[in-house]
């Protein structure tokens, strides 16, 4: 089987930094992917990670270490619209994606 | 900007009926998936696929059924439906299996 581990919440400021993690348990990883998805909307895709290192994409960075079997999503100045949900995903083989349970991201002004 | 439709967006259906939500992408993915969301909670990965005629149960016991027939299309039917469907239904495609792209989702609610 397989397993994902995400926090269920995390609190941050308007303009500041925050880091969500996920780890995971898995045969037949070939990379990790994170998704945002506002209240009552569809997940949209963000970004992935194949090979170990850090991808930037405009304001959000995702990180990914396949030895520890751990990953991170990076967000810059934070804005009140990345209020959202967040979701890790692995890939297992080149077909199936797994999600995890996501993290609320809650901003405060 | 991904190019996946799936219809209906609500449906309200009497228990015991037989329903298909349909999904459709016009980007030439292989790969497409149906998920299940309840809100507020995770996505469970209730079915598969990575090309014509090739089709895989997810990890999420469902009593429902797809088919790939054509590359662009990808529905999904409950032969009976029960109250325990309700919930939001999510189909997604991806070209190489490390990005999924996600239709708008049905809403289903089962009377």
């Amino acid at each position: 089987g397989q397993s994902l581990e995400q926090p269920s919440e995390v609190t941050a400021v308007e303009g500041a930094i925050v880091q969500i993690n996920c780890t995971y348990q898995t045969s037949g990883f070939y990379g990790l992917s994170w998704y945002q998805q506002h209240d009552g909307g569809a997940p949209t895709f963000l970004s992935y990670n194949a090979l170990d290192g850090l991808e930037e994409t405009g304001r959000f960075s995702s990180f990914l270490s396949r030895s520890d079997s751990y990953g991170y999503l990076l967000l810059q100045e934070l804005q009140m619209k990345d209020s959202a949900s967040y979701f890790c995903a692995v890939s297992i083989g080149d077909d199936k994606i797994i999600f995890g349970k996501g993290t609320r991201l809650h901003i405060l002004p | 900007e991904a190019d996946i439709y799936q219809t209906p967006r609500y449906l309200v259906i009497g228990t015991g009926k037989k329903i298909t939500l349909e999904c459709s992408q016009t980007m030439g993915h292989d790969k497409m998936y149906w998920y299940q969301q309840d809100p507020g909670m995770e996505l469970h990965l209730i079915h598969y696929s990575y090309g014509v005629n090739s089709t895989e149960k997810g990890d999420l016991s469902s009593e429902s059924t797809v088919s790939r027939i054509r590359t662009e299309h990808f529905p999904l039917t409950l032969e009976s439906a029960r109250p325990s469907h309700t919930s939001q239904y999510l189909c997604a495609s991806s070209l190489t299996g490390l990005e999924a792209f996600f239709g708008q989702g049905t809403r289903l609610t089962v009377v």
